[in-house]
């Protein structure tokens, strides 16, 4: 089945640092979505990328779709404390009317001031 | 509050037991997913409805039945689960061709 890699598995940064984290996969995809979690809640949309080579800002966070549809990463430039939390990477491999999305293993993110 | 409701939050039952899990959106999505987060692993799909139909069950165990009467509403309904069930389940809704994907909350289930 497809499997995503996703990288590092976690950081520890300090406030105003840059950061940035990647996934990668064997398969294609035709959507990658960056999601934030935080403890006891669901993941949260963060960006949403649709097409090969598009690149999207959301505040201090940029994203990539990779040319050959199988990587992305995601950027967050001057990192602050409230960026921590857990970092998904996922594909949508489409050809449906619905999505089953595949995830990254995760980045787990702290911040310190 | 993203616009997927998951009931209860917390869950706490015993292996003979059988409970059930709700989710809602009131966000006009054709598709309801139930997915599994356990520790150190990624999100796993279990199963997808597209317009209240089953489309995906994927290898789930039968001690975990689904139920979406409806567009809006998605149940798990759990019995005679093992502690390695223990897991955040988490439901999510989708329009037509999976963009919008929103999350629900979760559930955190505890298996004693």
């Amino acid at each position: 089945g497809q499997q995503l890699n996703q990288s590092p598995q976690s950081m520890f940064i300090q406030e105003g640092e840059d950061v940035s984290m990647n996934c990668t996969s064997s398969s294609i995809f035709n959507t990658w979505l960056w999601y934030k979690q935080e403890p006891g809640e669901g993941p949260v949309l963060l960006i949403a990328l649709y097409k090969a080579g598009e690149l999207t800002s959301n505040g201090r966070l940029t994203a990539q779709f990779g040319i050959t549809r199988k990587d992305s990463f995601l950027n967050i430039s001057a990192s602050i404390p409230s960026d921590v939390g857990i970092y998904f990477c996922a594909g949508l491999a489409g050809g449906t009317s619905y999505g089953k999305l595949t995830f990254g293993q995760g980045t787990i993110l702290t911040v310190h001031p | 509050e993203t616009g997927v409701t998951q009931t209860p939050r917390h869950l706490v039952m015993g292996m003979t037991n059988k409970k059930s899990l709700k989710c809602e959106q009131h966000l006009g999505h054709n598709a309801m997913y139930w997915y599994k987060q356990s520790a150190k692993k990624p999100l796993e799909l279990m199963f997808v409805y597209n317009f209240k139909e089953q489309t995906e069950n994927n290898s789930v165990p039968s001690r975990f039945s689904p139920e979406c009467p409806n567009s809006s509403h998605l149940f798990l309904h759990l019995h005679t689960l093992q502690p390695e069930d223990s897991a955040l389940y988490l439901c999510a809704s989708s329009p037509d061709g999976g963009r919008g994907y929103t999350f629900g909350s979760g559930t955190r289930l505890t298996v004693v």
